[in-house]
């Protein structure tokens, strides 16, 4: 089955802890991206890949790491987490194909940062 | 910010048709029409795009009207299931694989 898995689906932690959120796709897609959802927000881009070790920073990469060494993987890196990091944080991956670039998205990772 | 106008909630009754309005004024000739949803808390799914013809999948039909500057996302027979936050996005063809900008959408409540 086609899908995007993320992990750990709920976390909590304390301020300055490091973290890191795993994303995974078995659809051999060039394009992932992490994305934040918050109340009256709505989803906001964290960062970008194009393709292996090909990074690019979104809407509200502060705070944050990414890595791409392979296609397969994108983890999200917080190295001193803060409370303004508690949110809801979705992996998505696409094609990146003109006129079929439909983006997956992953269940979802709840974080509270205490 | 969105380029997409949609009304803030509807409701539809269960086995009834829901009709999903979005308008999309100043968009280009290369913008296609993308909707998603997003039920509580989950990933956003996509559900369909189109260009300029009307599309039909498994899950919806889209019907664009002719100058394209809106659209409507039709569900032929709602499910309690399908009660979510439905998104309205437009595209170029030279985006794809970058971010979607999510508007506000419409809260769609289907009930028994």
């Amino acid at each position: 089955e086609a899908q995007v898995t993320q992990n750990p689906r709920y976390l909590i932690t304390v301020t300055g802890k490091k973290l890191t959120v795993t994303c995974s796709q078995n659809m051999n897609h060039e394009y992932m991206s992490w994305y934040r959802q918050d109340p009256g927000l709505g989803l906001r881009q964290i960062y970008y890949s194009m393709n292996v070790e090909v990074t690019d920073k979104g809407d509200v990469p502060e705070g944050y790491k990414v890595s791409r060494k392979e296609k397969r993987n994108f983890p999200l890196i917080l190295e001193s987490p803060s409370p303004n990091q508690t949110s809801l944080y979705f992996c998505a991956s696409s094609s990146g194909i003109m006129y079929t670039d439909t983006q997956y998205f992953g269940p979802g990772t709840r974080l509270t940062v205490l | 910010d969105a380029k997409t106008t949609q009304p803030p909630s509807m409701d539809c009754a269960e086995g009834r048709a829901a009709n999903l309005p979005c308008n999309h004024s100043t968009i280009s000739g290369n913008e296609y029409v993308y909707w998603y949803r997003q039920i509580h808390s989950q990933g956003p799914q996509y559900i369909i795009h189109g260009l300029k013809n009307n599309e039909t999948n498994e899950m919806a039909s889209l019907i664009i009207t002719e100058d394209r500057k809106s659209s409507t996302l039709i569900l032929p027979h709602a499910t309690l299931r399908d009660t979510a936050v439905y998104y309205c996005i437009v595209r170029a063809v030279n985006q794809a694989g970058t971010a979607l900008i999510f508007g506000k959408g419409t809260t769609l409540s289907v009930s028994s």
